[in-house]
């Protein structure tokens, strides 16, 4: 069965910072892969996907993330954090039939 | 574009009481997942319909809970009767059913507190 770790459950950088959030997950064949982000009170967003093709995936709001079929990883990366970036980032596979499996998730703290 | 719309946004009402939750998909999606946040267990799958047909409630905690999709533009969630245990937040998410897997863009959700 799929599944997804997000190994960090918290992760503090400072304001300027680059950021790495890490996501390992299990699929036997190609996956479909997501990053969703949930700022406090709101629904997930979605930042950036990967289907296929170029392993390096831009998103919005200056996120990129690569796919790492040895190493089975899609991290995110920023290259500087804004205070407006913190919030709870997920990672998901897609599981067929359009469902996705979700990581635990990331909270992302900002200090000024 | 409108996006997912959840209501009610926020919900208290006492343990015993019936709650209904509602979510409009975006129009064209075909797909619709009705999903649980909790501190203690995140983010769990409760039920997904593909083209108004439930696909699979194997997420849907006991018989309390139900799930209907009359047409391609409305959903319910129903808990009856609801208990404490039950305080969560309830997001809709709406996908288009296309081959592979399409991302799946979530409503604001509802808050629901069962005292």
């Amino acid at each position: 069965a799929q599944s997804v770790t997000q190994p960090d459950i918290h992760i503090t950088v400072s304001e300027g910072a680059s950021l790495e959030l890490r996501c390992n997950y299990s699929y036997g064949a190609t996956p479909y892969l997501f990053w969703y982000v949930q700022s406090p009170g709101q629904g997930l967003q979605l930042l950036l996907k990967y289907f296929s093709g170029d392993t390096l995936v831009q998103g919005i709001k200056g996120f990129e993330a690569e796919f790492k079929r040895s190493q089975s990883s899609f991290n995110l990366r920023k290259p500087s954090v804004h205070w407006s970036d913190a919030a709870e980032y997920f990672c998901a596979v897609g599981a067929g039939g359009n469902k996705l499996v979700f990581g635990a998730g990331t909270i992302l703290r900002v200090k000024s | 574009d409108a996006g997912v719309i959840q209501s009610p946004r926020h919900e208290v009402t006492e343990m015993g009481q019936e709650v209904t939750l509602r979510c409009k998909p975006i129009s064209g999606h075909n797909s619709l997942f009705w999903y649980r946040q909790t501190m203690m267990r995140g983010l769990e799958l409760l039920i997904y319909f593909n083209n108004n047909v439930p696909i699979d409630d194997s997420g849907m905690p006991e018989d309390r809970f139900s799930a209907k999709m009359p047409n391609a533009s409305f959903s319910t969630l129903k808990i009856q009767p609801s208990e404490p245990r039950d305080s969560a937040v309830y997001f809709c998410a709406s996908s288009l059913l296309e081959m592979g897997n399409q991302p799946q863009h979530f409503g604001d959700g509802t808050r629901l507190s069962i005292l």
